[in-house]
C-alpha cells in the first residue's frame, strides 16, 4: 500500500544536539511538507518543497533545515538553533501544488529534549 | 489571506447525539476546504473536502459538511455519536497553489 513513513515514532534529544527526522512517500506526490504540532496551536507550516532540490521557508522555518534530492523523501533536521524542540512533527506530502489536492499525512515523530 | 477558525477547542456529547463540529473559513474567493480526524499520537486522516462539486459533502464513517458561502461556514455534522469518534478534528483551507492552512482543532469526546 502507498503511503508515508515517519521515523522514528520517538525521539529524544539532548541540549545543543541536531536530529534528523525522516519522511519518505511511495505515492509519487510531487509536493512534501513538515508540519509542527503543539497542544491547542493547531498545525504550523515549517518547510515545503514542490519538486526536488527545490524548498520553500514556512511560518516557522528558524532553526530547521530540509532537503529535497529525491522526489520520495524530505528529511527535516532540528538543529541546536532551536530553541523550543519539544512537539509532535508531521510529514506530509500532496499530488501537486493545486487547491483542490488534500494531504495524505504520515504518523508523526514525537521530539522531547532531555 | 485564507484562514479558518473553529469554534470551541472541545466538544463533548453523549453516544448516539448529533456531533456538531463548528468551522468558519475567511477568503475572498470560494476555496477548497477539508475536515481532517486526528487520533493521539497519529497523523491526520482526511474525512472529507469540498470543491464547489456540491455543497453537501459526504466524508467517511458517516460524516458530512455543508459549504455556505453566505455564512461562511463549513461545519461537520453526524447525526450519531460512536464512542470510536472521540478524536481531534481541523477544519483547513487550501490556499491559492499553496500549503493548507489549518484551524486549531476541536477534540471530540464522546460519552457513553
Amino acid at each position: 500500500d502507498g503511503g508515508i513513513t515517519q521515523s522514528p515514532k520517538y525521539l529524544f534529544r539532548k541540549e545543543g544536539q541536531n536530529v534528523t527526522l525522516s519522511c519518505e512517500q511511495n505515492l509519487n506526490h510531487d509536493a512534501m511538507y513538515w508540519y509542527r504540532q503543539d497542544p491547542g496551536q493547531g498545525l504550523r507550516l515549517i518547510y515545503y518543497s514542490q519538486i526536488v532540490n527545490d524548498f520553500q521557508k514556512g511560518d516557522i522555518a528558524e532553526g530547521y533545515s530540509v532537503s529535497r534530492e529525491k522526489k520520495e523523501s524530505f528529511p527535516l533536521t532540528v538543529t541546536s538553533a532551536q530553541k523550543n524542540p519539544t512537539a509532535f512533527y508531521l510529514c506530509a506530502s500532496s499530488l501537486g501544488m493545486g487547491s483542490n489536492y488534500g494531504y495524505t499525512f504520515g504518523s508523526g515523530t514525537r521530539l522531547t529534549v532531555v | 489571506a485564507q484562514s479558518v477558525t473553529q469554534l470551541g477547542s472541545h466538544v463533548s456529547v453523549s453516544e448516539g447525539a448529533l456531533v456538531l463540529l463548528r468551522c468558519n473559513y475567511s477568503s475572498s474567493v470560494p476555496p477548497y476546504l477539508f475536515w481532517y480526524v486526528q487520533y493521539p499520537n497519529q497523523g491526520l486522516q482526511l474525512l472529507l473536502k469540498y470543491t464547489s462539486a456540491a455543497t453537501l459533502v459526504k466524508g467517511i464513517n458517516g460524516f458530512e459538511a455543508e459549504f455556505k458561502k453566505s455564512e461562511t461556514s463549513f461545519h461537520l455534522t453526524k447525526p450519531s455519536a460512536h464512542m470510536s469518534d472521540a478524536a481531534e478534528y481541523f477544519c483547513a483551507v487550501r490556499r491559492n497553489n499553496n500549503d493548507m492552512r489549518f484551524g486549531a482543532g476541536t477534540r471530540l469526546t464522546v460519552k457513553p
